[in-house]
């Protein structure tokens, strides 16, 4: 069965620490891979996307990596702030037919 | 532009009653999604549009769901009847092409007592 797994228990971390989460799919054959930042009560943000044929992508403070052998993306976040405390969800655009389609998220916690 | 419009923000009803839920998505995009999300499932994918066209609702749960897409600036998620299960955060979403980033309302909080 197809599945996108990311991990269900939050990741606490210092402030300053580099930040590493993980997003693993199975039965899937992604064009495009997304990250997105939810805070609570409100929608998905999006925050980066990578394509198939792309190994790492950079913005400011945050890396992708997608490892298309592996069947895995990983995020991070380096120098993380308090105010990256949030959760993170992966997303695969899968299909000819641009259906994104979510992980289950992971909450990161940074503590001062 | 404003972004992604739902309303209302939030709806109690009762148990077997109709609920509409509507979407306003960002002008001159192509596709609309759908999702609900809980604790236990997280964000699942419902339906989407591609020019208001309805391209997959491999995900609406049962018949009691359905949505429409009547014109590119407007959807409705409709559920009849309601079940307390149902309870839930729905999301819409538009985006402008394909692999391009979603944009999402802030939600509609449905509660079914």
């Amino acid at each position: 069965s197809q599945k996108i797994e990311q991990n269900s228990e939050a990741l606490n971390i210092q402030e300053g620490k580099t930040a590493t989460l993980t997003c693993n799919y199975t039965n899937y054959s992604p064009a495009y891979l997304q990250w997105y930042r939810q805070d609570p009560g409100r929608g998905p943000v999006f925050l980066l996307l990578i394509r198939e044929n792309e190994k790492e992508k950079r913005k400011e403070r945050l890396k992708v990596t997608f490892d298309t052998t592996l069947k895995q993306s990983l995020f991070h976040i380096t120098a993380s702030q308090p105010a990256d405390s949030a959760t993170y969800l992966c997303a695969l655009v899968s299909g000819g037919y641009n259906k994104l389609i979510f992980g289950a998220g992971t909450r990161l916690a940074v503590h001062p | 532009d404003a972004g992604v419009i739902q309303s209302p923000r939030h709806e109690v009803t009762e148990m077997g009653q109709e609920v509409t839920l509507r979407c306003k998505p960002i002008s001159g995009h192509d596709y609309l999604f759908w999702y609900r999300q809980t604790m236990m499932r997280g964000l699942e994918l419902l339906i989407y549009f591609n020019n208001n066209v309805p391209i997959d609702d491999s995900g609406m749960p049962e018949d009691r769901f359905s949505a429409k897409m009547p014109n590119a600036s407007f959807s409705t998620l409709k559920i009849q009847p309601s079940e307390p299960r149902d309870s839930a955060v729905y999301f819409c979403a538009s985006s402008s092409g394909e692999g391009t980033e979603a944009f999402f309302g802030q939600g509609t909080r449905l509660t079914v007592v």
